[in-house]
Protein backbone atom coordinates (compact mmCIF):
# COMPACT_ATOMS: atom_id res chain seq x y z
CA UNK A 1 0.00 0.00 0.00
CA UNK A 2 1.13 3.35 -1.00
CA UNK A 3 1.82 5.49 2.24
CA UNK A 4 3.86 8.32 4.44
CA UNK A 5 4.00 7.15 7.78
CA UNK A 6 5.34 9.28 11.17
CA UNK A 7 6.43 8.35 14.03
CA UNK A 8 5.77 8.66 16.87
CA UNK A 9 1.93 10.16 15.97
CA UNK A 10 1.92 11.65 19.78
CA UNK A 11 5.14 12.74 22.17
CA UNK A 12 5.21 15.09 25.15
CA UNK A 13 8.07 15.67 26.30
CA UNK A 14 9.74 18.64 28.28
CA UNK A 15 11.64 21.89 27.01
CA UNK A 16 15.57 21.14 26.13
CA UNK A 17 14.83 17.81 25.18
CA UNK A 18 15.78 17.24 21.88
CA UNK A 19 13.98 14.70 19.74
CA UNK A 20 13.42 12.80 16.34
CA UNK A 21 10.43 12.98 14.43
CA UNK A 22 10.23 10.16 11.09
CA UNK A 23 9.03 9.73 7.94
CA UNK A 24 9.27 7.34 5.55
CA UNK A 25 7.32 7.25 2.41
CA UNK A 26 7.40 4.13 -0.11
CA UNK A 27 6.58 5.22 -3.36
CA UNK A 28 9.77 6.65 -4.53
CA UNK A 29 8.61 10.11 -4.62
CA UNK A 30 11.29 12.61 -5.27
CA UNK A 31 9.97 15.73 -2.66
CA UNK A 32 9.20 15.76 0.69
CA UNK A 33 8.14 18.23 3.36
CA UNK A 34 7.12 19.23 6.52
CA UNK A 35 4.26 21.51 7.76
CA UNK A 36 3.23 22.54 11.04
CA UNK A 37 -0.20 23.02 11.87
CA UNK A 38 -1.92 25.53 14.09
CA UNK A 39 -5.16 27.09 14.82
CA UNK A 40 -5.83 29.58 12.66
CA UNK A 41 -2.57 29.95 10.80
CA UNK A 42 -2.86 27.00 8.53
CA UNK A 43 -0.48 24.37 7.35
CA UNK A 44 2.73 26.53 7.19
CA UNK A 45 5.68 24.89 5.95
CA UNK A 46 9.01 23.60 8.00
CA UNK A 47 11.64 22.62 5.55
CA UNK A 48 11.45 20.46 2.52
CA UNK A 49 13.79 18.14 -0.03
CA UNK A 50 13.82 18.01 -3.49
CA UNK A 51 15.96 15.22 -3.71
CA UNK A 52 18.27 12.82 -1.70
CA UNK A 53 21.34 15.47 -0.09
CA UNK A 54 19.10 18.73 -0.84
CA UNK A 55 16.74 20.64 1.51
CA UNK A 56 15.67 24.14 1.34
CA UNK A 57 14.11 26.35 4.08
CA UNK A 58 10.53 26.96 3.70
CA UNK A 59 8.30 29.76 6.16
CA UNK A 60 9.03 28.77 9.67
CA UNK A 61 12.53 26.88 9.33
CA UNK A 62 13.70 28.59 13.05
CA UNK A 63 14.08 25.17 15.75
CA UNK A 64 13.69 22.48 13.53
CA UNK A 65 16.25 20.47 11.20
CA UNK A 66 16.04 17.76 8.88
CA UNK A 67 18.09 15.31 6.68
CA UNK A 68 17.62 13.53 3.41
CA UNK A 69 20.41 10.66 3.65
CA UNK A 70 18.37 8.31 2.11
CA UNK A 71 15.08 9.27 -0.64
CA UNK A 72 12.23 7.68 1.27
CA UNK A 73 13.26 9.23 4.65
CA UNK A 74 13.23 12.98 5.92
CA UNK A 75 13.62 12.93 9.48
CA UNK A 76 12.35 16.49 11.47
CA UNK A 77 15.14 17.05 14.43
CA UNK A 78 14.01 19.34 17.24
CA UNK A 79 17.44 20.14 18.73
CA UNK A 80 16.02 21.80 21.95
CA UNK A 81 12.13 22.17 21.74
CA UNK A 82 10.24 24.84 23.60
CA UNK A 83 6.82 25.38 24.20
CA UNK A 84 5.80 27.35 21.28
CA UNK A 85 7.22 23.38 18.80
CA UNK A 86 3.84 22.64 20.33
CA UNK A 87 2.15 21.72 17.13
CA UNK A 88 0.23 19.62 14.72
CA UNK A 89 3.05 18.27 12.20
CA UNK A 90 2.41 16.48 8.97
CA UNK A 91 4.89 15.08 6.99
CA UNK A 92 4.27 14.84 2.84
CA UNK A 93 5.50 13.33 -0.36
CA UNK A 94 5.29 13.85 -3.55
CA UNK A 95 6.55 13.49 -7.07
CA UNK A 96 6.68 15.65 -10.88
CA UNK A 97 4.78 12.94 -12.46
CA UNK A 98 1.50 12.63 -13.38
CA UNK A 99 -1.88 13.04 -13.43
CA UNK A 100 -1.17 15.92 -10.28
CA UNK A 101 2.46 16.66 -10.41
CA UNK A 102 3.52 17.87 -7.26
CA UNK A 103 0.06 16.22 -5.71
CA UNK A 104 0.97 15.98 -1.85
CA UNK A 105 0.50 12.84 -0.34
CA UNK A 106 0.33 13.36 3.98
CA UNK A 107 1.79 11.19 6.54
CA UNK A 108 -1.01 10.93 9.52
CA UNK A 109 0.49 13.62 11.26
CA UNK A 110 2.55 13.87 15.08
CA UNK A 111 0.75 15.91 17.76
CA UNK A 112 3.64 17.09 19.97
CA UNK A 113 3.25 18.67 23.01
CA UNK A 114 6.09 20.27 24.57
CA UNK A 115 5.88 21.85 28.50
CA UNK B 1 7.06 34.36 -2.11
CA UNK B 2 3.38 33.22 -1.77
CA UNK B 3 0.31 34.71 -1.10
CA UNK B 4 -3.04 32.73 -0.34
CA UNK B 5 -6.13 34.04 0.71
CA UNK B 6 -9.58 32.20 0.85
CA UNK B 7 -12.24 33.33 3.71
CA UNK B 8 -12.14 31.74 7.00
CA UNK B 9 -15.51 30.58 7.79
CA UNK B 10 -18.61 29.37 5.52
CA UNK B 11 -22.14 28.15 6.52
CA UNK B 12 -24.47 26.36 4.04
CA UNK B 13 -27.16 24.11 3.97
CA UNK B 14 -27.44 20.33 3.32
CA UNK B 15 -28.41 19.78 0.01
CA UNK B 16 -27.32 22.91 -1.03
CA UNK B 17 -24.45 24.63 -3.18
CA UNK B 18 -21.49 26.12 -2.00
CA UNK B 19 -18.57 28.24 -3.57
CA UNK B 20 -14.97 28.26 -1.55
CA UNK B 21 -13.16 31.45 -3.21
CA UNK B 22 -9.07 31.41 -3.63
CA UNK B 23 -7.22 34.26 -4.43
CA UNK B 24 -3.10 33.92 -4.68
CA UNK B 25 -0.28 35.94 -5.39
CA UNK B 26 2.95 33.61 -6.32
CA UNK B 27 6.08 33.35 -7.92
CA UNK B 28 5.91 30.64 -10.85
CA UNK B 29 2.96 28.52 -11.06
CA UNK B 30 3.35 24.59 -11.77
CA UNK B 31 -0.48 23.97 -10.27
CA UNK B 32 -3.37 24.73 -7.74
CA UNK B 33 -4.98 22.22 -5.24
CA UNK B 34 -7.75 21.92 -3.05
CA UNK B 35 -7.52 19.50 -0.11
CA UNK B 36 -9.80 18.47 2.84
CA UNK B 37 -9.12 17.89 6.32
CA UNK B 38 -11.51 16.79 8.82
CA UNK B 39 -10.61 17.49 12.32
CA UNK B 40 -7.03 15.86 13.46
CA UNK B 41 -6.71 14.20 10.26
CA UNK B 42 -4.36 14.57 7.62
CA UNK B 43 -5.83 16.55 4.57
CA UNK B 44 -6.92 14.38 1.59
CA UNK B 45 -6.18 15.02 -2.20
CA UNK B 46 -9.72 16.61 -3.93
CA UNK B 47 -8.53 18.64 -7.22
CA UNK B 48 -6.09 19.90 -9.72
CA UNK B 49 -5.64 22.43 -11.67
CA UNK B 50 -3.07 23.81 -14.02
CA UNK B 51 -4.79 25.01 -17.03
CA UNK B 52 -7.68 27.71 -17.15
CA UNK B 53 -11.27 26.04 -16.71
CA UNK B 54 -13.64 23.99 -14.72
CA UNK B 55 -12.51 20.30 -13.57
CA UNK B 56 -15.38 18.16 -12.47
CA UNK B 57 -15.00 14.95 -10.12
CA UNK B 58 -18.76 14.22 -9.30
CA UNK B 59 -20.03 16.34 -6.69
CA UNK B 60 -16.69 18.51 -6.64
CA UNK B 61 -15.64 21.25 -9.20
CA UNK B 62 -12.68 23.24 -9.11
CA UNK B 63 -12.04 26.43 -11.36
CA UNK B 64 -8.80 28.53 -12.24
CA UNK B 65 -8.47 31.39 -14.10
CA UNK B 66 -4.42 32.07 -14.19
CA UNK B 67 -4.27 35.30 -15.24
CA UNK B 68 -6.67 36.63 -12.39
CA UNK B 69 -5.00 34.22 -9.32
CA UNK B 70 -8.19 33.25 -8.96
CA UNK B 71 -9.91 29.14 -8.14
CA UNK B 72 -13.01 28.19 -6.28
CA UNK B 73 -13.78 24.89 -5.51
CA UNK B 74 -17.75 24.38 -5.62
CA UNK B 75 -19.93 21.28 -3.77
CA UNK B 76 -22.72 20.68 -4.81
CA UNK B 77 -25.65 18.25 -3.03
CA UNK B 78 -23.68 19.05 0.35
CA UNK B 79 -24.00 16.16 2.37
CA UNK B 80 -22.76 16.54 6.61
CA UNK B 81 -19.95 14.74 6.14
CA UNK B 82 -18.65 17.80 4.20
CA UNK B 83 -18.68 19.94 7.10
CA UNK B 84 -14.42 19.92 7.53
CA UNK B 85 -11.71 22.57 6.16
CA UNK B 86 -10.81 23.22 2.44
CA UNK B 87 -7.34 23.75 2.00
CA UNK B 88 -6.33 25.60 -1.77
CA UNK B 89 -2.74 25.09 -2.04
CA UNK B 90 -0.48 26.86 -5.51
CA UNK B 91 3.00 25.06 -6.13
CA UNK B 92 5.04 27.35 -7.38
CA UNK B 93 8.98 27.82 -7.75
CA UNK B 94 9.96 25.15 -5.74
CA UNK B 95 7.08 22.56 -6.63
CA UNK B 96 6.48 22.03 -3.00
CA UNK B 97 2.60 23.52 -2.29
CA UNK B 98 2.29 26.31 -0.03
CA UNK B 99 -1.01 26.29 1.69
CA UNK B 100 -4.05 28.88 2.43
CA UNK B 101 -5.06 28.96 6.13
CA UNK B 102 -8.09 26.52 4.84
CA UNK B 103 -11.66 27.46 5.12
CA UNK B 104 -13.85 25.85 7.59
CA UNK B 105 -17.04 24.58 6.51
CA UNK B 106 -19.90 24.05 8.42
CA UNK B 107 -22.79 22.16 6.86
CA UNK B 108 -26.27 22.08 8.58
CA UNK B 109 -29.50 20.47 8.12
Amino acid sequence: EAQVTQNPRYLITVTGKKLTVTCSQNMNHEYMSWYRQDPGLGLRQIYYSMNVEVTDKGDVPEGYKVSRKEKRNFPLILESPSPNQTSLYFCASSSAGTPSPYEQYFGPGTRLTVT
Amino acid sequence: GQNIDQPTEMTATEGAIVQINCTYQTSGFNGLFWYQQHAGEAPTFLSYNVLDGLEEKGRFSSFLSRSKGYSYLLLKELQMKDSASYLCAVSGGSYIPTFGRGTSLIVHP
